[in-house]
């Protein structure tokens, strides 16, 4: 397996612009995750999938952010509209079987909203 | 509650040297334990973990760490750092709707 992919690796934005990040996990992964880091918070889980369902979206910072998970093998999150401070990195993860038992994490992608 | 602490941001140590990054844990449950490790522009990489049995844990590139409950601690190290270990390095441990990440651990490895 490729492993978890996400694109892009870089995006570059105006503020006020909507931008949308992809995730396609590891198959056969019940859970995915999409976490966000950032200097000053670190990494910061956003939400959580299992078998497609969000779980969890306490982190998602507010309404700008939604996520989807339409199938097993595709997630997005998406901000609308875009604010500089959303600039971070953002990583979506998956795991086998139990939920935090041990994630795999995709590259990751630059967001820079200028 | 849930929460890692992870003592030292920077740790810089010689080529050669002994490698020790401090990871302290507070749960109420038995915890889940992990060291992760970040290359410059990668994702987060599983170097071990600890579930349950032996507490020594040995991970990939001669890593290993040691769960002491004792201590609440869970320690990463290594005999003889490399300049390839340059990377900054999470602790993390499970809980029952996250998995907490501590704040890294940057680690600069002189030649």
């Amino acid at each position: 397996d490729a492993g978890v992919i996400q694109s892009p690796r870089h995006e570059v934005t105006e503020m006020g612009q909507e931008v949308t990040l992809r995730c396609k996990p590891i198959s056969g992964h019940d859970y995915l995750f999409w976490y966000r880091q950032t200097m000053m918070r670190g990494l910061e889980l956003l939400i959580y999938f299992n078998n497609n369902v969000p779980i969890d979206d306490s982190g998602m910072p507010e309404d700008r952010f939604s996520a989807k998970m339409p199938n097993a093998s595709f997630s997005t999150l998406k901000i609308q509209p875009s604010e500089p401070r959303d600039s971070a990195v953002y990583f979506c993860a998956s795991s086998l079987v139990r939920v935090f038992t041990e994630a795999f994490f995709g590259q990751g992608t630059r967001l820079t909203v200028v | 509650a849930q929460s890692v602490t992870q003592l030292g941001s920077h740790v810089s140590v010689s080529e050669g040297a002994l490698v020790l990054l401090r990871c302290n844990y507070s749960s109420s449950v038995p915890p889940y334990l992990f060291w992760y490790v970040q290359y410059p522009n990668q994702g987060l990489q599983l170097l071990l973990k600890y579930t349950t049995g032996a507490t020594l844990v040995k991970g990939i590139n001669g890593f290993e760490a040691e769960f002491k409950k004792s201590e609440t601690s869970f320690h990463l190290t290594k005999p003889s750092a490399h300049m390839s270990d340059a990377a900054e390095y999470f602790c993390a441990l499970t809980g029952a709707n996250n998995l907490f990440f501590g704040t890294g651990t940057r680690l600069t490895v002189i030649p």
